[in-house]
């Protein structure tokens, strides 16, 4: 059971949006900043986004983040069949002292 | 370019131990915060442990914790999981990430392509 929640599947049409919840609490998501990373099957995982909304140079403008409270949304547009792939969010927890992650979802292009 | 390499994995029974290496290069070293991650076979993200730029500061994931040691030796660009008393559920895919500069520790930029750990009799 992870400490963040995180649907365990996700599908739209291509050229649409879609959007990505991960949940937390006051200990993690209420208090610190938010990544997300991508992860195609058998790669390593690549950064999206950090501290809630900012994005690493070279990641596409189609996807954004924001957060509220204690949940966390990852937002992509014009979707792609690239863009298949698992999608975890990451962040502090000060209770537990260590890193968190969601148990990620898979989005699915059809 | 950026390059983190993890090597040092491999089949160990249960109880046994392993030290897995991590060799940097393209940034300066010294002056990131270094993360090791894990994924079991066909499941998520795990965090294991991070350590600070000056390896003075590091934490652990409870479930490791007095059973793994996380170090680093910036001299040499390299960091080192010393894994001890290590169980199946130990079984994953390690990843060394690198912690992005004024980013907090849950921001790793740049990703090594990971090392399999078995543990299994």
């Amino acid at each position: 059971q992870s400490v963040l929640t995180q649907p365990p599947s996700v599908s739209a049409a291509p050229g649409h949006k879609v959007t990505l919840s991960c949940s937390g609490s006051s200990s993690n998501i209420g208090n610190n900043f938010v990544s997300w990373y991508q992860q195609f099957p058998g790669a390593a995982p690549r950064l999206l986004i950090y501290e809630n909304n900012k994005r690493p140079s070279g990641i596409p403008d189609r996807f954004s983040g924001s957060k509220s409270d204690t949940s966390a949304t990852l937002g992509i547009t014009g979707l792609q069949t690239g863009d298949e792939a698992d999608y975890y969010c990451g962040t502090w927890d000060s209770s537990l002292n260590g890193v968190v992650f969601g148990g990620g979802t898979r989005l699915t292009v059809l | 370019e950026v390059q983190l390499v993890e090597s040092g994995g491999g089949l160990v029974k249960p109880g046994g131990s392993l030290r897995l290496s991590c060799a940097a290069s393209g940034f300066t070293f010294r002056s990131h915060s270094m993360n090791w991650v894990r994924q079991a076979p066909g499941k998520g993200l795990e965090w294991v442990s991070s350590i600070s730029s000056s390896g003075d500061f590091i934490h652990y994931a409870a479930a490791v914790k007095g059973r793994f040691t996380f170090s680093r030796d910036n001299a040499k660009n390299s960091l080192y999981l010393q894994m001890n008393s290590l169980r199946p559920e130990d079984t994953a895919v390690y990843y060394c990430a690198r912690v992005c500069l004024a980013c907090g520790v849950a921001s790793s930029d740049y990703w090594g392509l990971g090392t399999l750990v078995t543990v299994s009799s």
